[in-house]
């Protein structure tokens, strides 16, 4: 499984934006980049995915570097809601499975 | 998004007893499940892929007599702890794969936290 690599953890201020770093200098071709997020005592949840463009919806933007070795979620005003351990995974669509590393915990101050 | 249905969300049973956890697709056919156990502050860990009507998949270390997964209809899996001790007190939980028009995603429930006394 091609491996991913977060910090520990990050802080931000509430109502400010929050970009939440991920390499992945081993990625193929094929793999798309998920991220999800896991709010305490909760199963995590689906944030967004991207392949090469970058990519908004209503929870997050993710940009992805051109040579695809790293990519940022970006959080464009964080709420104490948004607080919550981030994962960045790679995953092909022929099968494989989705490897959580230990993520990013965020915490949001207010 | 999708919805993904799991229950209990919590359990405490006695050392020996079995424990019997459903999940749930609400909104989407899934033919392949997968099961993840946590500890605290740990991230979540692998412990099977259930396929819809053939035999579960299970990680390396994981024991499939102790870990039963049955997945036997397009919405429903199951996984029974046999003969629960202590040390399988964890957090379980499930997620469901949709393989949607562009690309799969995953959608999990919302966990269940097993306390074996």
């Amino acid at each position: 499984d091609a491996k991913t690599t977060q910090p520990n953890s990050m802080e931000s201020n509430e109502e400010e934006p929050v970009h939440l770093p991920c390499n992945h200098s081993t990625i193929s071709g094929t793999d798309y980049i998920h991220w999800y997020r896991q709010l305490p005592s909760q199963g995590p949840e689906y944030v967004i995915h991207g392949l090469t463009s970058n990519v908004n919806n209503r929870m997050a933007s993710l940009a992805i570097a051109e040579d695809r070795k790293s990519s940022t979620l970006i959080l464009h005003r964080a709420t104490l809601r948004d607080a919550a351990v981030y994962y960045c995974i790679l995953r092909n669509n022929y099968g494989q499975n989705f490897v959580f590393g230990p993520g990013t915990r965020l915490s949001v101050l207010p | 998004g999708a919805v993904v249905s799991q229950h209990p969300s919590w359990v405490i049973c006695k050392s020996g007893t079995s424990v019997k956890i459903e999940c749930r697709s609400l909104d989407f056919q899934a033919t392949t499940m997968f099961w993840y156990r946590q500890f605290p502050k740990q991230s979540l860990m692998l412990m099977a892929t259930s396929n819809e009507g053939s035999k579960a998949t299970y990680e390396q270390g994981v024991e499939k007599d102790k870990f039963l997964i049955n997945h036997a209809s397009l919405t429903l899996s199951t996984l029974t702890v046999t003969s629960a001790h202590p040390e399988d007190s964890s957090f379980y939980i499930c997620s469901a794969l949709d393989r949607g028009k562009t690309n799969e995603k995953l959608f999990f429930g919302s966990g269940t936290q097993l306390s074996v006394l």
